[in-house]
């Protein structure tokens, strides 16, 4: 049981332009919710988080959105650059603290 | 700073074969991690270690055990590799168990082909 969901697989957007990640989650327990960051033959990074009494952060250009009634939380980037091209996972976590992580999303920004 | 150093980066074994995966970290941290990522999959927490001494199992824990040597050092042991444990692990670590809130560390990762 997929707890928590990235559902598209891919985003391709061109440089400059805004990319919106989405993530929607199950577990209404999961109280604190993370991007991360993946480029290839790296371990994942840490971008940017949001606790559940928020609902939005911003770090520079990438900003996440949590709308706790429906279980959905967004990661925008703009203005979008090419070093921007990774795998976006997204991760959430509650009590236990265990992090979740959803299959993550490709994203590619052409130049 | 070496951060999360995992060994190796790549190996191939046969179907029944063991080896260990080694993690070491130089952050001080209290809890260590290990991840299996496959394609489509995402991460998925095979076992992680809270603190020094205690270690637990994750969201897939069959086939492995792992060993929190000491403060610095968790290891994740496969006894007999099966072709369903070809994957990339990931070790990470964090400052203490109850503030996993943003920063968890991964290393590089190991790639691992069971024949």
């Amino acid at each position: 049981d997929q707890q928590v969901k990235q559902n598209s697989p891919s985003l391709s957007v061109q440089e400059g332009r805004i990319s919106i990640l989405n993530c929607d989650y199950t577990n209404s327990m999961f109280d604190y919710f993370l991007w991360y960051k993946k480029y290839p033959a790296e371990g994942p990074t840490f971008l940017i988080s949001i606790s559940s009494i928020k609902d939005k952060n911003e770090d520079g250009r990438f900003t996440v959105f949590l709308n706790k009634s429906a279980k959905h939380l967004s990661l925008h980037i703009v203005p979008s650059q090419p070093g921007d091209s990774a795998v976006y996972f997204c991760a959430a976590t509650g009590a236990n603290s265990k992090l979740t992580f959803g299959k993550g999303i490709t994203l590619s920004v052409r130049p | 700073n070496a951060g999360v150093t995992q060994t190796p980066k790549f190996q191939v074994l046969k179907t029944g074969q063991s080896m260990t995966l080694q993690c070491a970290q130089d952050m001080n941290h209290n809890s260590m991690y290990w991840y299996r990522q496959d394609p489509g999959m995402g991460l998925r927490l095979i076992y992680y270690s809270a603190s020094e001494g205690t270690t637990d199992k994750g969201e897939v824990p069959n086939g492995y055990n792992v060993s929190r040597l000491n403060k610095r050092e968790f290891s994740l042991r496969l006894e007999s590799a099966a072709p369903s444990q070809t994957s990339v692990y990931f070790c990470a670590s964090t400052q203490s168990w109850g503030a996993v809130t943003g920063e968890l560390f991964f290393g590089e990762g190991s790639r691992l082909t069971v024949l």
